[in-house]
């Protein structure tokens, strides 16, 4: 049991590449997340998923685009890359979104810089 | 979603307790509290969570008066491996809004 896995654990862009970055779980979770870190900061949402073949925004969607084709992966995606996208990437699951079964579990994290 | 407060630091001594308080003035009748753990340069987890009075586990409790319009997490007896992040989080026991990350408090545990 996995738990939650992230690809790749590292990146370095130039700006205006484009790259996507892979959410894995193995616990079979509807809920799945895509939040940013940046130095000092709390968790940003940036998209998320409430099951197979949806997506919803979060509190800071632009530049990024996500798909949910499998139950287990989620997807994150830049198409040009800014500087100001430098930040840790973190992807969570979690059963459900509220209540007591929302304990979202996170995985170990992306760092990405564009240059 | 309620709004949440928390002290942005707080430094400790090994072996005393911690309380972190969290205000949480417009929480909701059907919003419920929960608390996070961030360890440097990993993601958060779950420590806890709770609707009203006292909540206990192996970890923390967290202590929620009558009006619900705070919240303290409380962590016996600290040593250095619990510096880290605590973030307080509220959010709605139905819907599918998800919850919100503020800032947290940075604890600095101090031998």
């Amino acid at each position: 049991n996995a738990g939650v896995t992230q690809t790749p654990k590292f990146r370095v862009l130039k700006t205006g590449q484009s790259m996507t970055l892979l959410c894995a779980q193995d616990m079979n979770h509807e809920y799945m997340y895509w939040y940013r870190q940046d130095p000092g900061m709390g968790l940003r949402l940036i998209h998320y998923s409430v099951g197979e073949g949806t997506t919803a925004k979060g509190e800071v969607p632009d530049g990024y685009n996500v798909s949910r084709l499998k139950k287990q992966n989620f997807l994150l995606g830049l198409e040009s890359a800014a500087p100001s996208q430098t930040s840790v990437y973190f992807c969570a699951s979690s059963y459900s979104g509220t209540g007591v079964e929302n304990e979202q579990f996170f995985g170990p994290g992306t760092r990405l810089t564009v240059l | 979603l309620a709004k949440t407060t928390q002290p942005i630091s707080m430094d400790s001594y090994e072996g005393q307790e911690v309380n972190i308080t969290c205000s949480h003035n417009n929480i909701a009748t059907n919003d419920y509290i929960t608390w996070y753990q961030q360890f440097p340069s990993q993601g958060p987890r779950f420590i806890i969570q709770g609707y009203k009075t006292k909540v206990t586990n192996e970890v923390a409790s967290l202590f929620i008066p009558a009006d619900r319009k705070s919240s303290t997490l409380s962590l016996p007896r600290v040593s250095l491996s619990d510096t880290a992040v605590y973030y307080c989080l509220v959010g709605a026991l139905s819907g599918n809004t998800p919850l919100v990350f503020g800032k947290g408090t940075r604890l600095s545990v101090i031998a």
